[in-house]
């Protein structure tokens, strides 16, 4: 089956700067790539999603990109707030007709006034 | 308003207790999904639900059933439930496949004695 993999596993920035989170998937067949984000006791919540016949996305101060050679996939976050501190997941997906989402481990992202 | 119900939010039970946690949407969704989410582990798939009557394991199925009877409800079941099973649970639903947006229920946060 389809195996992500997430790093880091904690980031700390200071406000305004930028935040980097990495994933990189196994399935070649995968072409559906979401992240989403969760704050501290609640639900997780889609931020922005990427297809694969789209190499960039963005909106606002977040963007994805996306690698199918490389498979892998990132997140950016620009101008980071202390209100974008929160748990971060990428995921994959096959695609429609696909039923299974597989997600990566998370990030724990801080970001510090 | 829409959105997607869980019950209990919280569950305290003993070893071999079965237990059933219900969730329901009211967004007429056709792609119902449970997941558990442990420390370090992120998000894992336990079973998911393409329509009424139709189910599939997940990544981590074991030792939990579902039903889906209705399009609205998908009952998780532990009919023998351990420790291990003790983590934090989402219910999910979305429009009709994995590559739409996952609509999270508020979770349960399930301690097996």
């Amino acid at each position: 089956g389809e195996n992500v993999e997430q790093h880091p596993s904690t980031l700390s920035v200071q406000e305004g700067d930028s935040a980097v989170i990495k994933c990189t998937y196994s399935d070649s067949a995968s072409n559906y790539f979401p992240w989403y984000k969760q704050e501290l006791g609640k639900r997780p919540q889609l931020i922005i999603d990427i297809r694969s016949n789209v190499g960039e996305k963005k909106d606002q101060r977040i963007a994805v990109t996306l690698n199918k050679t490389a498979k892998h996939f990132s997140l950016h976050i620009t101008e980071t707030q202390p209100e974008d501190s929160a748990v971060y997941f990428c995921a994959a997906s096959k695609g429609e007709g696909y039923s299974t989402l597989t997600f990566g481990k998370g990030t724990m992202l801080l970001v510090s006034p | 308003e829409a959105q997607v119900t869980q019950n209990p939010r919280y569950l305290i039970t003993v070893t071999g207790k079965k237990l059933t946690v219900t969730c329901s949407q009211n967004m007429n969704h056709e792609y119902m999904s449970w997941y558990r989410q442990d420390p370090g582990l992120g998000l894992r798939q336990i079973y998911y639900s393409m329509n009424v009557e139709v189910t599939d394991k997940g990544d981590v199925p074991e030792g939990y059933k579902v039903s889906r009877k209705e399009k609205r409800n998908f009952p998780l079941i532990l009919e023998s439930p351990s420790p291990n099973q003790t983590s934090l649970y989402f219910c999910a639903s979305t429009t009709d496949s994995s590559t739409d947006t996952q609509y999270f229920g508020p979770g349960t946060r399930l301690t097996v004695l």
